[in-house]
């Protein structure tokens, strides 16, 4: 079975401070995989998909970045820390261009 | 670009009642899958559907196979355990491992 894995479960950090926020799936080759951002209260909005190990494309940057260094990991992170980041970061994955399973997600705030 | 319009925003019921949801797409879509998100923030999938209709339950989902531009989730005999916020998700045609999330619907079912 596959589970997926994110790190870490909250993190309060300042504003202008680094972010690195992880991903792993375990159980699944070369899975799809996404970023999602949800605001308090607020909908999903996808951040960032890979389809292949080093390759990433944007849908929407909010001033973060994403890499996949690995087949199995998704990482999230930025150099300065906005007060707007803050909110709730959900990693899916998919095997193909469909059906979406989601992470338990990593709740930040940033002071 | 791409639009999701979900309806209602929220909704309570009374144990024993059935409802629907529905999500409006301003194009159309290749795919669409819902979700409950629990207290914890957690997303759990209740369907995924590339047309036609599925059922699990108590709950029943359609997908517009003609026109592609309209979901619905049936809740029949709703439950306690029903509250928590719904989701849909279109997949989209305009940008492969794109999807576009609805507003989502609040639903709380009382005793």
């Amino acid at each position: 079975a596959q589970t997926i894995h994110q790190w870490p479960v909250a993190e309060i950090k300042a504003v202008g401070s680094p972010l690195s926020l992880g991903c792993t799936i375990k159980g699944k080759s070369s899975p799809n995989l996404y970023w999602y951002w949800q605001a308090t209260g607020g909908t999903l909005q996808q951040l960032f998909y890979s389809i292949t190990v080093g390759q990433v494309e944007s849908v929407v940057q909010l001033n973060l970045s994403a890499s996949r260094p690995k087949d199995d990991q998704f990482i999230l992170s930025t150099e300065k820390l906005l007060l707007s980041h803050s909110g709730f970061y959900l990693c899916a994955w998919s095997t193909d261009r469909y059906e979406q399973y989601f992470g338990p997600g990593t709740r930040l705030t940033v002071l | 670009g791409d639009q999701v319009e979900q309806s209602p925003s929220a909704l309570s019921l009374h144990e024993g009642t059935d409802s629907a949801l529905r999500c409006n797409f301003t194009t159309t879509m290749r795919s669409v899958q819902w979700f409950r998100q629990n207290s914890r923030g957690s997303l759990i999938s209740l369907f995924y559907l590339a047309s036609g209709t599925k059922e699990n339950g108590r709950l029943k989902s359609a997908f517009d196979s003609k026109e592609r531009r309209y979901s619905t989730l049936h809740i029949r005999d709703a439950q306690l355990e029903d509250s928590g916020t719904y989701f849909c998700a279109a997949g989209s045609y305009t940008g492969n491992y794109k999807y576009v999330f609805g507003a989502g619907t609040r639903l709380k079912v009382i005793a």
